[in-house]
C-alpha cells in the first residue's frame, strides 16, 4: 500500500492563481483531513471529510474548497491564491474502527508570490 | 484559551539520556484522546503514541511513553535512552468528542524542537 501520497510536493503561485492540491490514499480511509502548518507553528485543520460526498470545514477554512467524490481521493482547491496561503499543507487519513491514528501524507509546500 | 500548549520551544539532551517533553491541555470533555507526533527536518509527520482519556495506565511505546496525569490535564511525553534521529521537533495534539461528533478532527500544540547531542 502507498498509504496516503500527496502531489505536487512543491509549488510556487502567483497572487490570484489557482490550484488544486491532490491527495489519495489506497488504506480504506473513512475520514479524511486537510491542514496547514506555517513556519514554527503547529497544524491548524482546513476541512475534513467523513465518507464520500461528506465534507465539513475545520479550523482555517477560508479561501479553500475541497471534494470527495471517492473515498479515495480528497483534492483541495485554493481559488485566488494570497500570500497569507504560503504555507505545508498535509493531508491525512483515519479510518473508522481500526483505532485513533490519523496517517499522514508527505506534505505539499506552497509558496505564494 | 490555547487547547494544548508546548511551554518549551526548544530543549536539549544528551545521547542515551531521558528527556520529557511538556504537553497541557484544556478540554471540558470527558472522552478525548492525546496524541504525539514527531516531524523530522524532512517534514513528515509520524505518529509516536497516542493515549486515551479513559485508559488507566499510561501509554508505552517502545522508547516512548505517555505521562498522563488527568487531573493536571497534562500528557508529558518521555524518552528513554535518546538517540541522534530523535532530534525533530515533537508536536502533542489533542482530539475531543465534542459530543460524539468530532470525526477525529485534531488540534495541535505549537511543538518542541529537540535537539540531541552526542
Amino acid at each position: 500500500n502507498a498509504g496516503v501520497t500527496q502531489t505536487p510536493k512543491f509549488r510556487i503561485l502567483k497572487i490570484g492563481q489557482s490550484m488544486t492540491l491532490q491527495c489519495a490514499q489506497d488504506m480504506n480511509h473513512n475520514y479524511m483531513y486537510w491542514y496547514r502548518q506555517d513556519p514554527g507553528m503547529g497544524l491548524k485543520l482546513i476541512y475534513y471529510s467523513v465518507g464520500a460526498g461528506i465534507t465539513d470545514k475545520g479550523e482555517v477554512p477560508n479561501g479553500y474548497n475541497v471534494s470527495r467524490s471517492t473515498t479515495e481521493d480528497f483534492p483541495l482547491r485554493l481559488e485566488l491564491a494570497a500570500p497569507s496561503q504560503t504555507s505545508v499543507y498535509f493531508c491525512a487519513g483515519r479510518t473508522r474502527g481500526q483505532g485513533e491514528t490519523q496517517y499522514f501524507g508527505p506534505g505539499t509546500r506552497l509558496l505564494v508570490l | 484559551a490555547q487547547k494544548i500548549t508546548q511551554t518549551q520551544p526548544g530543549m536539549f539532551v544528551q545521547e542515551k539520556e531521558a528527556v520529557t517533553l511538556d504537553c497541557t491541555y484544556d478540554t471540558s470533555d470527558q472522552s478525548y484522546g492525546l496524541f504525539w507526533y514527531k516531524q523530522p527536518s524532512s517534514g513528515e509527520m509520524i505518529f509516536l503514541i497516542y493515549q486515551g482519556s479513559y485508559d488507566e495506565q499510561n501509554a508505552t511505546e517502545g522508547r516512548y511513553s505517555l505521562n498522563f496525569q488527568k487531573a493536571r490535564k497534562s500528557a508529558n511525553l518521555v524518552i528513554s535512552a535518546s538517540q541522534l534521529g530523535d532530534s525533530a521537533m515533537y508536536f502533542c495534539a489533542m482530539r475531543e468528542n465534542a459530543g460524539g461528533t468530532s470525526y477525529g478532527k485534531l488540534t495541535f500544540g505549537q511543538g518542541t524542537i529537540l535537539t540531541v547531542h552526542p
